[in-house]
């Protein structure tokens, strides 16, 4: 079955960079891309951005871009997702979701999120 | 990039009907049939509902249904049932390879 299991919680301090990793199984990693999503306490969905986990592009939301790199490593079958100049508002859960590879249609699946806390 | 605006709240009462509206623009829902809704729950992951604007996935009650009419999209719960209660997104492709979300609804079931 397809899961996706991401890395444990995050404590960071303003300014540091975290990376949180998206481990796949259960499918052909390369043949789907994967997304990022965060969730702010109490706020909406936030799409972050995503990769190609075929050929390695990627795309970033406006607000993320600059601060947001996403990668992979297909033999690991892993994603990962690194936010870097963090300060308190990017205290988050952070989602991993699956989808298509060339036209975003839908998440079907969703790693079980990584809380990052960002505090002094 | 603005979140698609849906409505903050809504409530029914067991066995009625409901429906969440989610309004775009002409460059995401307008645009594409490519819109889907989630369901989540407080601390768990969000789950698909329902994909390109009207259908199902595998497994998914047939309570829950959605349409997409120029640039608004609505999914409407049947038959409501306490667990149906949740907080309800949805998402919408905007071009580009980009998505955007809704701002989310709650629904309660009284």
């Amino acid at each position: 079955q397809v899961q996706l299991v991401q890395s444990g919680a995050e404590v960071k301090k303003p300014g540091a960079s975290v990376k949180v990793s998206c481990k796949a199984s259960g499918y052909t990693f390369s043949t789907y891309a994967i997304h990022w999503v965060r969730q702010a306490p109490g706020q909406r969905l936030e799409w972050m951005g995503w990769i190609n986990a075929g050929n390695g592009d990627t795309k970033y939301s406006q607000k993320f871009q600059g601060r947001v790199t996403i990668t992979s490593d297909t033999s690991a079958t892993t994603a990962y997702m690194e936010l870097s100049s963090l300060r308190s508002e990017d205290t988050a859960v952070y989602f991993c979701a699956r989808s298509q590879p060339v036209v975003i249609q839908y998440f079907d699946y969703w790693g079980q999120g990584t809380l990052v806390t960002v505090s002094s | 990039q603005s979140a698609l605006t849906q409505p903050a709240s809504v409530s029914g009462s067991p066995g009625q009907s409901i429906t969440i509206s989610c309004t775009g623009t002409s460059s995401d829902v307008g645009s594409y049939n490519l819109v889907s809704w989630y369901q989540e729950y407080p601390g768990k992951a969000p789950k698909l509902m329902i994909y390109e604007a009207s259908k199902r996935p595998s497994g998914v009650s047939n309570r829950f249904s959605g349409s997409r009419s120029g640039n608004t999209a609505s999914l409407t719960i049947s038959g409501l049932q306490a667990e149906d209660e949740a907080d309800y997104y949805c998402c919408s492709y905007a071009g580009s390879s980009t998505v955007i979300f809704g701002g989310g609804t709650k629904l309660t079931v009284l």
